[in-house]
């Protein structure tokens, strides 16, 4: 079985400044996939960042960044330069294919003019 | 593309009601998928599909019942509703037909559905 498990009910940032959210997560499959969604006040679901266990570069995605540490089971977001827009909850997941999703409880980010 | 939509967006029952939240995708997917999100708990998977005709449990499916009688569409329906049952719904869906069982296939997400039972 799966578990995600973020430690971090609530955060807050400065505009501008950068932010890590933190997420840990436990499988026994060797091969699967993790997740960061965003979920903004309008409630919509939004991908923003995906990396493969196989690879061991961190994912990239503009301001967003990952710090993936496989032998932790550990699964960090970092978010540069925060945006007022980056305000949301945002879920960790992971996937060992098809239906095999779990997320975990979410991180809701203020940030702060 | 639409993606994922769902209809109703809001719905407010009496205990004991019935109603049936519809979920429909236009890009081919063959798996979707039903969750609830409640406060601290992220979401949670209530039923799934992995193609047309069939369907299967998830992690919270008591209460609840699922068709897919289309490929595009999920039902997904409260025979008799419990406050226990008030919570957004959001359907997803993804493995696109004719490809290889793709793990790195990202779960598309519909608006959600704030269901209130009083």
């Amino acid at each position: 079985a799966q578990t995600v498990t973020q430690s971090q009910p609530e955060m807050s940032v400065q505009e501008a400044e950068t932010v890590t959210l933190s997420c840990t997560y436990d499988t026994s499959e060797s091969d699967y996939y993790l997740f960061w969604y965003k979920q903004p006040p309008s409630r919509q679901m939004i991908l923003v960042i995906r990396q493969e266990a196989y690879k061991q570069q961190n994912a990239t995605e503009n301001r967003f960044s990952v710090n993936f540490q496989k032998a932790a089971k550990s699964f960090s977001l970092k978010i540069s330069d925060s945006q007022l827009g980056d305000a949301a909850m945002y879920f960790c997941a992971s996937s060992t294919g098809g239906q095999n999703f779990v997320f975990g409880p979410g991180t809701r980010l203020s940030v702060l003019p | 593309n639409a993606g994922v939509t769902q209809t109703p967006k809001f719905r407010v029952l009496k205990t004991g009601q019935s109603m049936t939240l519809l979920c429909a995708q236009d890009m081919n997917h063959e798996y979707m998928y039903w969750y609830r999100q409640d406060p601290g708990m992220g979401l949670r998977l209530i039923h799934y599909s992995v193609g047309e005709g069939t369907t299967a449990k998830g992690e919270v499916p008591d209460g609840y019942n699922v068709s897919r009688l289309k490929k595009q569409n999920f039902l997904l329906g409260l025979e008799s509703a419990a406050p226990s049952q008030t919570s957004v719904y959001f359907c997803a869906s993804n493995v696109r037909a004719g490809a290889q069982l793709d793990r790195t296939d990202t779960q598309y997400f519909g608006p959600g559905t704030r269901l209130t039972v009083l």
